[in-house]
């Protein structure tokens, strides 16, 4: 069974870093590429960011460019989100998506169940 | 900046077939903006419905199926049941590893 589980969310203060962690089990982990998408509290999804499955390439949102960074350690099948200049604007929960597979990359096919991040002073 | 565009709320009656639509706000959707389709309940996490236009995850029912209708995305729901009743959310590939959610549909059953 597909199992994502993210961790690492809280409350930070705005200009503040979180790192958030993503566990993968039930799958090999080193053979999907893997996404983070948010959800600001009453509002719609929204995609951050992906990794390829050897992490040689990502790709961001405009608005997290340059201040997020994913990564990925495929021996420790774990994906991550260093979130660093944060903004009140990205409260939010965070999930972990893996891609489909199969060739299918842009699409999401298991979801976490999320971690909630929170800027405020 | 291109928007992907998704009626706000849409209204079925049990049994009833509705359908969808996910666009942009400059130009057409097309197969190679890999469209997918995710439903989420209230405090839930996503549930993926359809990706690469029309192509059902695993354990969807057949009464979801994708298509391109026109110059947008389509989802359409045969059979609508009450369970139904979620937001309904479509992506689409931009290029350059750029992926864009739409802003949801709400289904009320």
């Amino acid at each position: 069974e597909v199992q994502l589980v993210e961790s690492g969310g809280g409350l930070v203060q705005p200009g503040g870093s979180l790192r958030l962690s993503c566990a993968a089990s039930g799958f090999t982990f080193s053979r999907y590429w893997m996404h983070w998408v948010r959800q600001a509290p009453g509002k719609g999804l929204v995609w951050v960011s992906r990794i390829n499955s050897d992490g040689s390439s990502t790709s961001y949102a405009d608005s997290v460019k340059g201040r997020f960074t994913i990564s990925r350690d495929n021996a420790k099948n774990t994906l991550y989100l260093q979130m660093d200049s944060l903004r009140a604007e990205d409260t939010a929960v965070y999930y972990c998506a893996r891609a489909v597979g199969g060739g299918v990359v842009t699409a999401m096919g298991y979801w976490g169940q999320g971690s909630l991040v929170t800027v405020s002073s | 900046q291109t928007v992907v565009t998704q009626e706000p709320s849409f209204s079925v009656s049990p049994g009833g077939t509705v359908t969808l639509t996910c666009g942009l706000s400059s130009g057409s959707v097309s197969i190679s903006n890999y469209p997918s389709w995710y439903q989420q309940a209230p405090g839930q996490a996503p549930r993926t419905l359809i990706y690469s236009t029309n192509i059902r995850s695993s354990g969807v029912p057949d009464r979801f199926s994708g298509s391109i209708l026109g110059n947008k995305a389509a989802l359409t729901i045969t059979g609508a049941q009450a369970d139904d009743e979620s937001d309904y959310f479509c992506v689409l590939y931009m290029g350059r590893g750029i992926s864009v959610f739409g802003g949801g549909t709400k289904l009320t059953v």
